[in-house]
């Protein structure tokens, strides 16, 4: 079966500094990984995909298939990152049918 | 471009009974899932239309159903319902249910509370 693990609930950083969300995955096939954002009083909304390669307002992730890791990263953390940010695998073929960690919540003061 | 639009955004229903929630995908978009969020077990996935067929399924029980209509409008029913039934359902909409860089749309919602 397929997991997805965010072992923080809650990430607190200081304006500027650099962040980390980490997602470990368990799957056993080829996985397509994504990071969803949702701020405050938003819906949910994808932030990248692993097959991309793209930056997202500054947020980066890259699949690490040695270490089933798909850390969400960012040099400067800024207030409006603030938000919960869940990750999310899906089965090649199925791009549709997501199974999400339980998210970590980011939180940046100042 | 109009997003995923859910109907109705919040209802209260007495254990027992059934309740349907509507989904209005984005324009043009023929693949719609549908998620359940609930504080213990977080998102998790029930099912999703492509065509007006049922293309995934998740682990729930058959009290959870749904369909898709021909304008790619889904609906999902929940009969008998339970006090853990309690939860935000979201709706997803995407071109296809394929790999490859589709991006998935998600509604605002609908806040189902069962007393």
């Amino acid at each position: 079966a397929q997991r997805v693990t965010q072992p923080e609930k809650l990430l607190s950083v200081f304006k500027g500094a650099p962040v980390e969300l980490k997602c470990n995955y368990s799957y056993s096939g080829s996985p397509e990984l994504f990071w969803y954002v949702q701020y405050s009083r938003q819906r949910l909304q994808l932030l990248l995909r692993h097959i991309s390669r793209e930056s997202i307002k500054g947020f980066t992730a890259d699949l690490n298939k040695g270490e089933t890791s798909f850390h969400l990263k960012k040099p400067f953390a800024q207030e409006e990152d603030s938000a919960m940010y869940y990750c999310a695998l899906s089965r090649s073929g199925t791009a549709s049918k997501l199974t999400f960690g339980t998210g970590t919540r980011l939180q940046v003061t100042l | 471009k109009a997003g995923v639009t859910q109907t109705p955004r919040y209802l209260i229903k007495t254990r027992g009974q059934q309740v349907t929630l509507s989904c209005s995908p984005i324009s043009g978009h023929r693949s719609v899932s549908w998620y359940q969020q609930t504080p213990g077990q977080g998102l998790q996935f029930l099912f999703e239309y492509f065509s007006e067929t049922q293309r995934n399924k998740g682990n729930f029980p058959g009290r959870f159903s749904g369909r898709q209509f021909s304008n790619s409008r889904s609906e999902m029913n929940v009969s008998t319902l339970e006090l853990g039934d309690s939860a935000l359902y979201l709706c997803a909409s995407s071109t296809s249910s394929g790999t490859g860089g589709n991006t998935i749309y998600f509604g605002e919602g609908s806040w189902l509370t069962v007393v």
